[in-house]
This record gives C-alpha cells, structure tokens and sequence, in this order.
C-alpha cells in the first residue's frame, strides 16, 4: 500500500466549478502538506503549503488539512481553463524529512 | 530565466546504452534531487544530495548513478539503457525554510528519455 493515495482522475468540469481534490496518507510522521501544479510538459511547481490542521486561503485555491482523518483536500473555486494541470499532493515527514508524493489527478476545466 | 535547468529535454536511445541527463540551478540550494515520473505512480525518487560530498539513493535507484559535480550541478546516469527506464525525469533542489523544519522542492523543466 502506498504511503500517500491520490485518485488519478481524470476530472473534467465547467468553467466557474469548484474543483475538489483530495489525497489521504497513512503514516502520522507526516507532518507538512503541499499541493504542486503541473501543466502539460512542464515540472511541478508550488501551490499551496501548510503544516497545520484547517484551512489556508490564497485566492481561488484553499488547502485544507485533517490530521485526525490523514486527509487533506484542495479547493479551487471558479475554476478557469488555465487551472487545467496535473495536481500532485505532497507531503513531509517531520522524523527523517522524507518527501513523498501522490499519483497526481489530471483535472481539465472546459470552457 | 530559468532557477532549474534541466538537458537534454528530449532523448531517445537504444537498449544498452549509457545516458546522462545533466541538471544545474542558479538557486543557491545545497540540495539536489532526481525523480522519474511514470503515469499513474506520481514521482519517485532515484537519488539526493543534501551537499556536495553526500549522496543517496532514493527508493529506486538499481539501474542508475549520479555526481554531484558542484553546489549547482548534479547529473543522472544510466549506465545500460533498459526500455522500463522510459520516463519523464526531473531534477529539483531544495534548502531548508526559514523555520529550519521545511523542505519546499523546485522543479526542472524535465527531461523525456526513451529506450528503445
């Protein structure tokens, strides 16, 4: 069983839908969250980082984290065709620093 | 400019042969990693150094060399090509936050290997 699960999509939806994406994890070591962005041939890049239980904000994107469940999810809210990317979760644990990543969901937002 | 360089982008070889994808960073970051990302498995780790006289293998590392030539350059080898080592590879490099707890990775832009 991986470390860190993430349902590969695809996801396809409307311009101006909310996007949800979700990874669950199985080891508690795992201390410090981010989601990473990646568009057709390119590398990930960084979108949102957080290392507490709860919601952080930054504009259209909100990161939430429960630690007690091993779950963090990513909201998108009026999704716009440039969101269309891989979204790949990631996550720290806080014993040794190892980084490990989810399968990544491919999410396309039509216009 | 680009912070992570990675060459080449584009590489298709035969069975056998040996490869290396190179990978610089203006970044200033002590650490340096290489990743293969295959569809369906996200990324894997192949190899890091957290500094230049430091190196270690990751959770797939048969199959696969590197050097850590300066701060800035660290290159990836394929000593004898196999078609299952077809992927997209990555370089990505990272430093400790602020807070000295954190470990934010960047990306290159990639490199496409394929094995024929």
């Amino acid at each position: 069983q991986k470390e860190v699960e993430q349902d590969p999509g695809p996801l396809s939806v409307p311009e101006g839908a909310i996007v949800s994406l979700n990874c669950t994890y199985s080891n508690s070591a795992f201390q410090y969250f981010m989601w990473y962005r990646q568009y057709s041939r390119k590398g990930p890049e960084l979108l949102m980082y957080t290392y507490s239980s709860g919601n952080k904000e930054d504009g259209r994107f909100t990161a939430q984290v429960d630690k007690s469940s091993k779950y963090i999810s990513l909201f998108i809210r009026d999704s716009q065709p440039s969101d269309s990317a891989t979204y790949l979760c990631a996550m720290i644990r806080s014993n040794d620093y190892k980084l490990s990543f989810g399968a990544g969901t491919t999410v396309t937002v039509r216009a | 400019d680009a912070d992570v360089t990675q060459t080449p982008r584009n590489r298709i070889t035969k069975t056998g042969k040996r490869i290396m994808l190179e990978c610089s960073q203006t970044k200033g970051h002590d650490r340096m990693y290489w990743y293969r990302q295959d569809p369906g498995l996200g990324l894997r780790l192949i190899y890091y150094s957290f500094d230049v006289k430091d190196i270690n293998k990751g959770e797939i590392s048969d199959g696969y060399s590197v050097s850590r030539q300066a701060q800035a350059k660290f290159s990836l080898s394929l000593e004898s090509a196999i078609p299952n080592q077809t992927a997209l590879y990555f370089c990505a490099t990272s430093d400790l936050g602020t807070s000295g707890n954190t470990d934010t990775q960047y990306f290159g832009p990639g490199t496409r290997l394929t094995v024929l």
